[in-house]
Formats: C-alpha cells, sequence, structure tokens
C-alpha cells in the first residue's frame, strides 16, 4: 500500500501568490516524521521543512510552513509569496523507525511539479 | 563543507557491464542509503545501512550489492547492469533515529546519472 500519497502531478501558481501542495500518509507508527524536498532542474534534493509526529505546532521555515493534521494524515506544504526560483519538483517523505529499530528508513511520494507563472 | 559525495556524476554502461557508485559523507553519520528516481517518480530506497558494518535491503534490492566500507563510505555495485536500471541514484545519510519526535535531517547527495544501453 502505498505510504505516502502527493495527489498533484503539476500546479501552477501566479508570482508572488501563496500555494498548498497536498501530502497524505499512512503509518501505524505513533512515533515518525515528514519531510518536504526541493528538486530543481538540476537534480539535487533541497531539504525544506521538517515535522515530527509529537510537535504541536505547524513548522515553519522562512516562507515554508507545514499545515500538519494528524487526524487527518495530512502534513501540506505552504509557500507563501511564490518566487520564479520556487519552480521545481517537491517531494513529501516519512521518515519512520527501520524494521529492526536500527536506523531510518525515509519513503517518498510521487512528487508534484510546482511552476510558478511570473 | 562537502557533505555527501557522489561519483560518478554521469556513467553510460552498455548492458552486462558492471560498475561502482561511490559515496561518501564527511558528517560523522552512522546511516548511510542508497535510492534511485526514475523518470517522474519518487525515490526508492535500494539498500540502507543503519551503522558501519550493517546493510539491509530496501524497497528495490534486486541487481544491486552493496558495501559498507567505514563509517564514511557506502558503495553500490551493479554486477551486470540491465537497461531497467538506468536511472538517477542518490546517496544519503543521517544520524540513526533513537526514537522520539525530533528533527533528523537526512543529506543528499548530488546524484549520479546512469545510463545502460
Amino acid at each position: 500500500a502505498q505510504k505516502i500519497t502527493q495527489t498533484q502531478p503539476g500546479m501552477f501558481v501566479q508570482e508572488k501568490e501563496a500555494v498548498t501542495l497536498d501530502c497524505t500518509y499512512d503509518t501505524s507508527d505513533p512515533s515518525y516524521g515528514l519531510f518536504w524536498y526541493k528538486q530543481p532542474s538540476s537534480g539535487e534534493m533541497i531539504f525544506l521543512i521538517y515535522q515530527g509526529s509529537y510537535d504541536q505546532q505547524n513548522a515553519t521555515e522562512g516562507r515554508y510552513s507545514l499545515n500538519f493534521q494528524k487526524a487527518r494524515k495530512s502534513a501540506n506544504l505552504v509557500i507563501s509569496a511564490s518566487q520564479l526560483g520556487d519552480s521545481a519538483m517537491y517531494f513529501c517523505a516519512m521518515r519512520e523507525v527501520a524494521s529492526n529499530n536500527a536506523g531510518n528508513m525515509l519513503t517518498f511520494g510521487g512528487g508534484t511539479r510546482l511552476m510558478v507563472k511570473p | 563543507n562537502a557533505g555527501v559525495t557522489q561519483t560518478p556524476k554521469f556513467q553510460v554502461l552498455k548492458t552486462g557491464q558492471s560498475m561502482t557508485l561511490q559515496c561518501a559523507q564527511d558528517m560523522n553519520h552512522n546511516s548511510m542509503y542508497w535510492y534511485r528516481q526514475d523518470p517522474g517518480m519518487g525515490l526508492r530506497l535500494i539498500y540502507y545501512s543503519a551503522s558501519e558494518g550493517t546493510t539491509d535491503k530496501g524497497e528495490v534490492p534486486n541487481g544491486y550489492n552493496v558495501s559498507r566500507l567505514n563509517k564514511r563510505e557506502f558503495s553500490l555495485r551493479l554486477e551486470s547492469a540491465a537497461p531497467s536500471q538506468t536511472s538517477v541514484y542518490f546517496c544519503a545519510s543521517s544520524e540513526i533515529f533513537l526514537g522520539g519526535g525530533s528533527g533528523n535531517t537526512i543529506y543528499f547527495g548530488e546524484g549520479s546519472w546512469l545510463t545502460v544501453v
């Protein structure tokens, strides 16, 4: 079963407007973490923001915020004041403890391609 | 601040050839990972090493082998390359997760583009 689902394969947003990228997840582990990564056309994976399952407040990092709704198992990324440089693929990922309890496992969604229009 | 370094960045192989992707991290992390990313898709875990001396299969391990040479280095080997292994390969590293909700960033290399013809 899909553990991380990103239902928006592609999105457009007007420059300077806000945009929300959706992510839902599935886990039975009470302790987990959710990441968002940006992948520009150059290919590297750039860490944006992290939310732990026990964190009481939604994570924020500059123009990025994470709308964490634990009961709905969703962790949407909100980008405020979009810039042309925000055009990229965005991946949601979930960290769980490995089955042998020895380390991290990171599972990725299929990604959303964001295109910012001038 | 090198972080995670992968080599080579680009490689073209013929079907049946072998090659090794090298990865090194300078952050003293315990856990290291190899992922592959196919066009238009997210990353899928091939193998991981939770700590020096241990390796485990991920989601798509067939056709690959790994070696955790020491704490810094984690290599991925294709013994007999197939066109289905054409992909972008990412190495990553992180500290060992000990439980709880604390943040624990996973750092990625810049990727290695592999084409098998």
